[in-house]
């Protein structure tokens, strides 16, 4: 792996069921983010997580859940997915000592229909 | 609340144009400023500001930042049909050293 990756690439999704996002990252980045990008609403943060064993809340959390359980990974669930979290989704990763770039995953399109 | 508007929303200029974006902040705990190209994908990252004055510069592309007035701009000398595109502008700070991103300019070079 080089840099950090999602999968999968694109799903097609019945309302009402759970999906898990996946990213995974080999740069040894402390932090973590999820983003959602809608049409004219540019990046929003949904979930970040700081350090592994941590997350924390973005400005569009609700319907989303994510774990850090080691530096690498941080998974996306949508527990029940509704129509209106079709969308794009980033994962990203940057250090965290100063500051630091922004690197983003090639993003994942879902679509709940 | 923290935020960043980037304006114009979008932009159509002609091949040899020098466009000017704007990105204002209003981010609490500022740590820097970044400046993505985002194409058919993941965005793409041109640069990152931290200290007010200094242009940063990559062949056509410069950036500023002016921390007193809380805005920086990108410019786009000579534009090419390859620089249509998103830009985005990211605000890194906040109280968790979050990033904040403006909703981006649209730019569409014609020939």
């Amino acid at each position: 792996i080089a840099g950090i990756t999602q999968a999968p690439t694109s799903q097609i999704l019945a309302a009402g069921r759970r999906m898990t996002l996946r990213c995974t990252q080999d740069m040894r980045h402390n932090a973590m983010y999820w983003y959602r990008q809608d049409l004219g609403l540019g990046l929003r943060l949904i979930h970040y997580s700081n350090t592994a064993g941590t997350t924390g809340k973005g400005e569009v959390p609700d319907g989303y859940s994510v774990s850090r359980a080691n530096t690498d990974d941080f998974p996306l669930t949508l527990a029940s997915a509704v129509p209106s979290q079709t969308s794009v989704y980033f994962c990203a990763s940057s250090g965290t000592s100063g500051s630091n770039e922004q690197f983003f995953g090639p993003g994942t399109r879902l679509t709940v229909l | 609340e923290d935020k960043v508007v980037q304006s114009p929303l979008s932009l159509v200029v002609h091949e040899g144009d020098t466009v000017t974006l704007n990105c204002s902040y209003e981010v609490t705990n500022f740590r820097s400023l970044l400046w993505y190209k985002q194409e058919k994908k993941a965005p793409t990252f041109l640069f990152m500001l931290t200290s007010s004055g200094i242009e940063k510069k990559s062949g056509r592309l410069s950036s500023i930042l002016d921390k007193k007035e809380l805005f920086s701009i990108l410019n786009i000398t000579a534009t090419q049909t390859g620089d249509s595109a998103i830009y985005l502008c990211a605000v890194e700070g906040g109280n968790f050293n979050k990033f904040y991103f403006g909703s981006g300019t649209k730019l569409n070079v014609k020939p």
